[in-house]
C-alpha cells in the first residue's frame, strides 16, 4: 500500500530557531499533501494543504509566514515551523491522498518541542 | 459545515470484552467515512473505512457500519485485547470548495486490561 514517510520523528530546538519537518511519498505521487497538528490528548487540526508547483493553502487561524509550507516535487512537502516558540510545542503529521481509495496515509508524525 | 462527534473517553474494558465507540457525522454531501487508530508516540494508521451507505468496512476484527438514516458509524469489536489499547479517530473525508479535506473527531481512548 501507499506509504509516507515523514522525518525527523523528534526533535527538540531552542526558541526563536527554525525546524524544517519533511513529508514524502514513497511509492505513488501525491499532488496534495496536508499538515496537521495535534495538541496532547486531542484531536488532529488540519493547519493546510500543500499543493504541488503553487502556494499552500491555509486554514483560518494559522499564521502562514510562521508555518512555512514548499511542495517543489510531487513526492516531497516541507513544513518549516519558522522563530519557534514553545507554544509552537506540538506533535505534527502530514498526510496525502492515497490514489487507491478514498483515503489518506499519514507519516509517523514528529514530536517538536520547542526550549 | 461538516463535522465529526465521537463518545468521550477514556474506555477501560477487560481482555475479552465487547467494544463499541460511538460516532456520528453532519455532511452536506455523501462523505467517506473513516476509523484511525493511533498509537502511543506514532501517526495515525487506517483501520477501515465505508465510502457509501451500508457499507460495513471491517479489519482486525473491527467493524463499522455506514448508517446514513442515523448518520452514524459506529466501531464495534467483539473481544478485545490489550494491544487494542490506542486512541481511535472517526473521521470523514468529502470534497468542498478547497477539494477533499478529513475531517476528525476528538479521538476516544481505549484502555485495555488483562
Amino acid at each position: 500500500g501507499a506509504v509516507v514517510s515523514q522525518h525527523p520523528s523528534r526533535v527538540i530546538c531552542k526558541s526563536g530557531t527554525s525546524v524544517k519537518i519533511e513529508c514524502r511519498s514513497l511509492d505513488f505521487q501525491a499532488t496534495t499533501m496536508f499538515w496537521y497538528r495535534q495538541f496532547p490528548k486531542q484531536s488532529l487540526m488540519l493547519m493546510a494543504t500543500s499543493n504541488e508547483g503553487s502556494k499552500a493553502t491555509y486554514e483560518q487561524g494559522v499564521e502562514k509566514d510562521k508555518f512555512l509550507i514548499n511542495h517543489a516535487s510531487l513526492t516531497l512537502s516541507t513544513l518549516t515551523v519558522t522563530s519557534a516558540h514553545p507554544e509552537d510545542s506540538s506533535f505534527y503529521i502530514c498526510s496525502a491522498r492515497d490514489p487507491g481509495y478514498y483515503g489518506y496515509t499519514f507519516g509517523s508524525g514528529t514530536r517538536l518541542t520547542v526550549v | 459545515g461538516n463535522s465529526v462527534t465521537q463518545m468521550e473517553g477514556p474506555v477501560t474494558l477487560s481482555e475479552e470484552a465487547f467494544l463499541t465507540i460511538n460516532c456520528t457525522y453532519t455532511a452536506t454531501g455523501y462523505p467517506s467515512l473513516f476509523w484511525y487508530v493511533q498509537y502511543p508516540g506514532e501517526g495515525l494508521q487506517l483501520l477501515l473505512k465505508a465510502t457509501k451507505a451500508d457499507d460495513k468496512g471491517s479489519n482486525k476484527g473491527f467493524e463499522a457500519t455506514y448508517r446514513k438514516e442515523t448518520t452514524s458509524f459506529h466501531l464495534e469489536k467483539g473481544s478485545v485485547q490489550v494491544s487494542d489499547s490506542a486512541v481511535y479517530f472517526c473521521a470523514l473525508s468529502d470534497q468542498g470548495t478547497g477539494g477533499f479535506k478529513t475531517i476528525f473527531g476528538a479521538g476516544t481512548r481505549l484502555f485495555v486490561k488483562a
